[in-house]
């Protein structure tokens, strides 16, 4: 079965401090993973498409890597703005087009 | 339009109505999809649409829902009965080239049934 999950559930962060947020699948035919950012109440916000095992993206303080089996959202010292959830996705296209996505990791960051 | 638009973007309903939500899509994108996200919950895929055809509906969760499209563009999800599990933020994305890109997603419609 096709199944994405996320660690850890929620983290808290001072202001400055790096950690990094990790998103583990086991699907058939992945043909790419995507992280999302989500604000309370608004939709999941696009951050970064990776397709291929040591692909990387970097955007301000979020540098997203994947390898065969999981990906990791990097964030280096972050600010109170990046306070939100992040969502991974992948995209299977056995017979359909869809994502599937995990239940997110709610980060916070603290002034 | 610039994004994908949802509306509404709230609705309370009684047990028992129906309601239809409704979904604009980016312009010229012609997939789309349908996802509900329950508090707490990761999103839960319901309908994929290509053009006006779903060929993907596994993620209905009864025969009380029921999606389509029109002209490639505006799509409508009904929930028939609505029960008080039904109520969630129901989400529409839309993407250009299915299987390849990343999709967009609107805001959402928060519907509460009392």
């Amino acid at each position: 079965e096709d199944q994405v999950t996320q660690s850890p559930e929620a983290l808290r962060l001072q202001e400055g401090e790096s950690s990094s947020l990790n998103c583990s699948y086991t699907v058939s035919g992945l043909r790419g993973l995507f992280w999302y950012r989500q604000d309370p109440g608004k939709g999941p916000e696009f951050l970064f498409t990776l397709y291929s095992a040591g692909e990387e993206k970097e955007k301000e303080r979020l540098k997203a890597t994947l390898t065969k089996k999981e990906s990791f959202l990097h964030i280096t010292a972050p600010k109170p703005e990046d306070s939100a959830t992040y969502l991974c996705a992948v995209l299977i296209t056995s017979g359909t087009y869809k994502y599937i996505f995990g239940t997110g990791t709610r980060l916070k960051v603290l002034a | 339009g610039a994004g994908v638009s949802q509306s509404p973007s709230n609705k309370v309903t009684e047990k028992g109505k129906d309601v239809e939500l409704r979904c604009d899509p980016i312009s010229g994108h012609t997939a789309l999809y349908w996802y509900r996200q329950s508090l707490g919950q990761g999103l839960e895929f319901l309908i994929y649409f290509q053009g006006n055809s779903a060929p993907d509906k596994s993620g209905l969760p009864s025969d009380r829902f029921s999606a389509e499209r029109t002209g490639g563009s505006v799509s409508t999800l009904t929930i028939q009965r609505t029960q008080q599990e039904d109520s969630a933020v129901y989400l529409c994305a839309s993407n250009n080239i299915p299987g390849v890109t990343e999709a967009f997603f609107g805001q959402g419609t928060r519907l509460t049934v009392v």
